[in-house]
């Protein structure tokens, strides 16, 4: 079935830590993107991705990195997690196209850095 | 700067009257707006765009650029419409870009 996983789907840990969050999508959608959303608060994009090997910075500024090395993985890390990075963590992806296609988002990771 | 502006964090309203949901942008070029909704325990998913200009569970939305205004209405909410709604823009063409607004809670009371 098409869709979007992401985990873990919560996580507790130290600072200092390097972590790893997954996101795999089956929806063969080209455009990959990684959200950070605080309680009651709005989505910022911190990266996204229109392929294999594209990868840019979204308008968040974020101390995490990404890799895309396959069409359906879109990772992200962060080297030395810290108390700041405490958030949840929204993965979606959409089609190829000129103008905007819909965003299909996952479940998202809650991220807590003590 | 501030994209998508929600001004209501919160909003309640009583079964079967109607609804307002308002949101605002600020984009030079031709956006694209859309809104999405997030029930509880269920992802974010897309409600509708204006380029559809379509009704979808009863909601419309209509881009009015003079007023930079993209508000979404129902005219008899219902208690399934419960949920968290957002308002996003697109930058047309490039697609480098999308912005959410911080969101409005909607509660209908039965």
């Amino acid at each position: 079935e098409a869709d979007i996983y992401q985990t873990p789907r919560y996580l507790v840990i130290g600072t200092g830590k390097k972590i790893t969050l997954e996101c795999s999508q089956t929806m063969g959608h080209d455009k990959m993107y990684w959200y950070q959303q605080d309680p009651g608060m709005e989505l910022h994009l911190i990266h996204y991705s229109y392929g294999v090997n594209s990868t840019e910075k979204g308008d968040l500024s974020s101390e995490s990195t990404v890799s895309r090395i396959r069409t359906e993985h879109f990772p992200l890390t962060l080297e030395s997690a810290r108390p700041s990075h405490t958030s949840q963590y929204l993965c979606a992806s959409s089609r190829q196209g000129g103008s905007y296609n819909e965003q299909f988002f996952g479940p998202g990771t809650r991220l807590t850095v003590l | 700067a501030q994209r998508v502006t929600q001004p209501e964090k919160l909003l309640s309203v009583f079964k079967g009257a109607p609804v307002e949901l308002k949101c605002n942008y600020s984009y030079s070029g031709s956006p694209e707006l859309f809104w999405y909704v997030q029930y509880s325990r269920q992802r974010l998913q897309l409600l509708l765009r204006h380029i559809s200009r379509e009704s979808i569970k009863g909601f419309t939305a209509d881009l009015n650029k003079g007023e930079t205004s993209f508000h979404l209405k129902k005219p008899f909410a219902q208690e399934e419409d419960s949920a968290m709604y957002y308002c996003a823009l697109g930058e047309w063409g490039t697609g480098n870009q999308f912005y959410f607004g911080t969101g409005t809670s909607l509660t209908v009371i039965p």
